[in-house]
């Protein structure tokens, strides 16, 4: 079984500064993929960023960025250039290869809120 | 299309009653999930379906619970006779096989209320 830990609670930042957030995982499957996912208060999860866990490059979407080191099982989020629209909860979330290609169930970790302040 | 939709939104019910939820998936995706997330928790898998076969079922769904996805399109997550701490919201995701990362889209989730 696979297990995802964020070991932030919360975390708050100034508007335009640059925060990170920390994620470490368990497992035992070599070929997963690993995903940040934001919820904002009283609307749905939307996914922020994924990465393969056989690519080297760490992904980059727009601000947001993830530091992924494999043999330390460790994927952190990195939001650079914060907005009032980034407070949010922040899931970071594992799934393993499934088996004949598609999908499976996510494992997520427990959250962390992230305050903006203006 | 509207994205994946979730009915009703919030449901309150007394205990030992049953209880439906309905997901309706983005179009043309195959695959389909269940998770329950209690407050300040993060989302925990129930069950997923491969159009209309139920793949795989998590330990925390337990005889009280079932879904169906009869046609392979819409899902419905039954809970039997009700307890407490089945209090929660319960998000449905869909999926398409071959799509980008395999991306999970999320419902606006069912909050439950049992009292």
């Amino acid at each position: 079984a696979q297990t995802v830990t964020q070991s932030q609670p919360e975390m708050s930042v100034q508007e335009a500064e640059t925060v990170t957030l920390s994620c470490t995982y368990d497992t035992s499957e070599s070929n997963y993929y690993l995903f940040w996912y934001k919820q904002p208060p009283s609307r749905q999860m939307i996914l922020v960023i994924r990465q393969e866990a056989y690519k080297q490059q760490n992904a980059t979407e727009n601000r947001f960025s993830v530091n992924f080191q494999k043999a330390a099982k460790s994927f952190s989020l990195k939001i650079s250039d914060s907005q009032l629209g980034d407070t949010a909860m922040y899931f970071c979330a594992f799934m393993k290869h499934a088996s004949g290609g598609g999908a499976d169930g996510l494992t997520f970790g427990k959250g962390t809120h992230l305050i903006i302040q203006p | 299309d509207t994205g994946v939709s979730q009915n009703p939104r919030h449901k309150i019910t007394k205990r030992g009653q049953n209880v439906t939820f309905r997901c309706d998936p983005i179009s043309e995706h195959n695959r389909l999930y269940w998770y329950r997330q209690t407050l300040g928790q993060g989302p925990e898998f129930l069950t997923y379906f491969q159009n209309e076969a139920q793949l795989e079922k998590s330990r925390l769904l337990s005889d009280r619970f079932s879904a169906e996805r009869p046609k392979g399109s819409f899902s419905t997550l039954e809970i039997q006779r009700t307890e407490q701490g089945d209090s929660a919201m319960y998000l449905c995701a869909s999926s398409h096989d071959g799509g980008s990362y395999n991306e999970q889209f999320f419902g606006p989730g069912t909050r439950l209320t049992v009292l």
